[in-house]
């Protein structure tokens, strides 16, 4: 089955740029979805298809995807980013599989 | 917009059947186009994909649940379900309904219920 890995955590000072990793077996082949999950909630969908943004999502949110790495990125990072990242793909032979997720610290 | 409530009881013994239902508004099961589905999060952990299903009443679930999994839709009341059965501590979670969002060769969830915390205890 395909394997989604993600660093357990991030941490970046506000108002820098945090980079959240996805790393898969020729990833860039695949689309990537993001989701953003803070404590206590439901997920949030941040990032479809590599890097398209729902309304409502900040522009400070960006995708990107290439080779055997997908990189959610997150600019002027803010207090209110703080939460765990959740890497997704979907397959006709894995359905859907997540990463295991990453905890952005906000400094 | 679409929002999803997930309803069903907090506590369920082992052996037994957990039973919830999603409660979808803002927009009609039955008006076709996407799928339904369940996810859910143990504590602390990462998220798993149960199943979906269409308004037609068609299913897909995770292999790895499959034999203890039946989703089911009732159109009338804008609501799709879930039971998981022969439960153990191990299906202790919190459960999530969502939205399939789907484009060429790929599929996402949005928007998701908030979610009900499910344990599985005596």
């Amino acid at each position: 089955s395909y394997v989604l890995t993600q660093p357990p955590s991030v941490s970046v000072a506000p108002g820098q740029t945090a980079r959240i990793t996805c790393g898969g077996n020729n990833i860039g082949s695949k689309s990537v979805h993001w989701y953003q999950q803070k404590p206590g909630q439901a997920p949030v969908l941040v990032v479809y298809d590599d890097s398209d943004r729902p309304s409502g999502i900040p522009e400070r949110f960006s995708g990107s995807n290439s080779g055997n790495t997908a990189t959610l990125t997150i600019s002027r990072v803010e207090a209110g980013d703080e939460a765990d990242y959740y890497c997704q793909v979907w397959d006709s032979s894995s359905d859907w599989v997540f990463g295991g997720g990453t905890k952005l610290t906000v400094l | 917009q679409v929002q999803l409530q997930e309803s069903g009881p907090g506590l369920v013994k082992p052996s037994q059947t957990l039973s919830l239902t999603c409660t979808v508004s803002g927009g009609s099961i039955s008006s076709g186009g996407y799928y339904w589905s369940w996810i859910r999060q143990h504590p602390g952990k990462g998220l798993e994909w149960i199943g979906y299903i269409y308004y037609s009443g068609s299913t897909y679930y995770n292999p790895s649940l499959k034999s203890r999994v039946t989703i089911s839709v009732d159109t009338s009341k804008n609501q799709f379900s879930l039971k998981l059965s022969s439960v153990t501590a191990a299906d202790t979670a919190v459960y999530y309904c969502a939205r399939v969002m789907a484009a060429a060769a790929t599929r996402w969830f949005d928007p998701w219920g908030q979610g009900t915390l499910v344990t599985v205890s005596s």
